[in-house]
């Protein structure tokens, strides 16, 4: 089945500094992506929609300037986080189609800021 | 897309089928229902979807009624690893392209 990798799968950083994460699609190609958050005992928000070769649409709240994407290949799609702060603190997921009807989702990335 | 109901919580003992209801009653003739689970701390499998049949696959049973208002996810024989959340999802067709709206789900525990 498709496959969806996230990298790191856990990381801290400090407050004030970008943290990235990587999303790719293993085994097939995905013009779209999605970023999802997730906070303790609550369910997941999509963040944004990353498109291949154009900005990405981000939701309403989601601030475009703090959470920088990039999706510059058909199998990659980044996340950073820029000047993070604790609140900032969440399990970010990313997900891909590979044009059918399901979307699969990647293992999730715990970010954890100090 | 629509809206759905889902109880926040349900028991299901090992080895029997568990049933889990999803209302939908908004929903709209090209919408479609799909089902996706969160294992703790890990992200969200896709299970099955469908539009009005019933469908099956390795994972599970869809039961969708004819007025397609509600549904029921069927999983024939729960197993511990089966403890998850679950999500009942409504959305339009050709949805690859629309990010996901997450209710609260049902938690659902099989008990050894």
């Amino acid at each position: 089945g498709a496959v969806v990798s996230q990298h790191p799968s856990w990381v801290i950083c400090k407050s004030g500094t970008s943290v990235k994460i990587e999303c790719r699609s293993l085994d097939f190609q995905a013009t779209t992506m999605f970023w999802y958050r997730q906070f303790p005992k609550q369910s997941l928000m999509l963040m944004a929609t990353s498109n291949e070769g154009s900005k990405a649409t981000y939701e309403q709240g989601v601030e475009k300037d703090k959470f920088l994407i990039n999706h510059a290949s058909l199998t990659l799609s980044t996340l950073t986080v820029t000047s993070a702060h604790p609140e900032d603190s969440s399990f970010y997921i990313c997900s891909a189609a590979p044009g059918g009807y399901e979307q699969y989702f990647g293992p999730g990335t715990r970010l954890t800021v100090t | 897309d629509a809206k759905t109901t889902q109880p926040p919580s349900m028991d299901c003992a090992e080895g029997r089928a568990a049933n889990l209801p999803c209302n939908h009653s908004t929903i709209s003739g090209n919408e479609y229902v799909y089902w996706y689970r969160q294992i703790h701390s890990q992200g969200p499998q896709y299970i099955i979807h469908g539009l009005k049949n019933n469908e099956t696959n390795e994972m599970a049973s869809l039961i969708i009624t004819e007025d397609r208002k509600s549904s029921t996810l069927i999983l024939p024989h729960a197993t511990l690893r089966d403890t998850a959340v679950y999500y009942c999802i409504v959305r339009a067709s050709g949805g690859g392209a629309d990010g996901l709206t997450f209710g609260k789900g049902t938690h659902l525990i099989i008990q050894p």
